[in-house]
């Protein structure tokens, strides 16, 4: 199995442009899910999806994040406009299932976003 | 709410052994999780306890004390390629996604 692919892995642009990061879960697998990580408020759920229907976004930050999830095999996370304090490293995971006693959530190479 | 607790950094030395203390507030608790991340790379999965007492998976073990609020992760015979953030994530109040602390950074020198 190829694991969870994320792409760009890295990403720098400029304030006020539009970043859309990208996420292929691991086949089969029903959750994914998209963290943000930085070193001042550590790892942190933006949101999930379930067969691709959203169903916590409770954790993004304000509007100008949006997350979609067209179908089983991908998944975008955009931000529009970007803003310096976005700076962090993306990640996305996907589990097959959750409450299931070991619901292991399998986390992709990240996206390293930095906004100049 | 969940409030995680975790050292921000320890250090050992190669062939020591180390614990990592994880403290946590919360209600309805429903499972602990033990992740070790590399510098620069992802979080890969190492335990999960949900009962208390020591669950051991080869040099690893990961104890639980659910009246306490409290868990280890212990590392026995460290190895300079365990240096890495070691972080705990707790299930709580009916969610079945966990909660991440902020990690713990081990620095195995030689």
């Amino acid at each position: 199995d190829a694991g969870v692919i994320q792409s760009p892995r890295h990403e720098v642009t400029e304030m006020g442009q539009e970043v859309t990061l990208r996420c292929k879960p691991i086949s089969g697998h029903d959750y994914l899910f998209w963290y943000r990580q930085t070193m001042m408020r550590g790892l942190e759920l933006l949101i999930y999806f379930n067969n691709n229907v959203p169903i916590d976004d409770s954790g993004m930050p304000e509007d100008r994040f949006s997350a979609k999830m067209p179908n089983a095999s991908f998944s975008t996370l955009k931000i529009q406009p970007s803003e310096p304090r976005d700076s962090a490293v993306y990640f996305c995971a996907s589990s097959d299932s959750l409450g299931a006693r070991t619901d292991t959530q399998y986390f992709g190479p990240g996206t390293r976003l930095t906004v100049l | 709410g969940q409030n995680i607790d975790q050292p921000t950094e320890m250090t050992a030395t190669e062939g020591a052994i180390v614990q990592i203390n994880c403290t946590y507030q919360t209600s309805g608790f429903n499972g602990l999780f033990w992740y070790q991340q590399h510098a620069g790379e992802a979080p890969t999965f190492l335990s999960y306890n949900v009962l208390d007492g020591l669950e051991e998976k080869g040099r690893f073990s990961s104890f639980l004390s659910r009246s306490k609020g409290y868990s280890y992760l212990l590392l026995k015979e460290l190895q300079m390629k365990d240096s890495a953030s070691y972080l705990c994530a707790v299930k709580s109040g009916g969610s079945y996604i966990p909660t991440f602390g902020r990690g713990t950074s081990l620095i195995v020198h030689p």
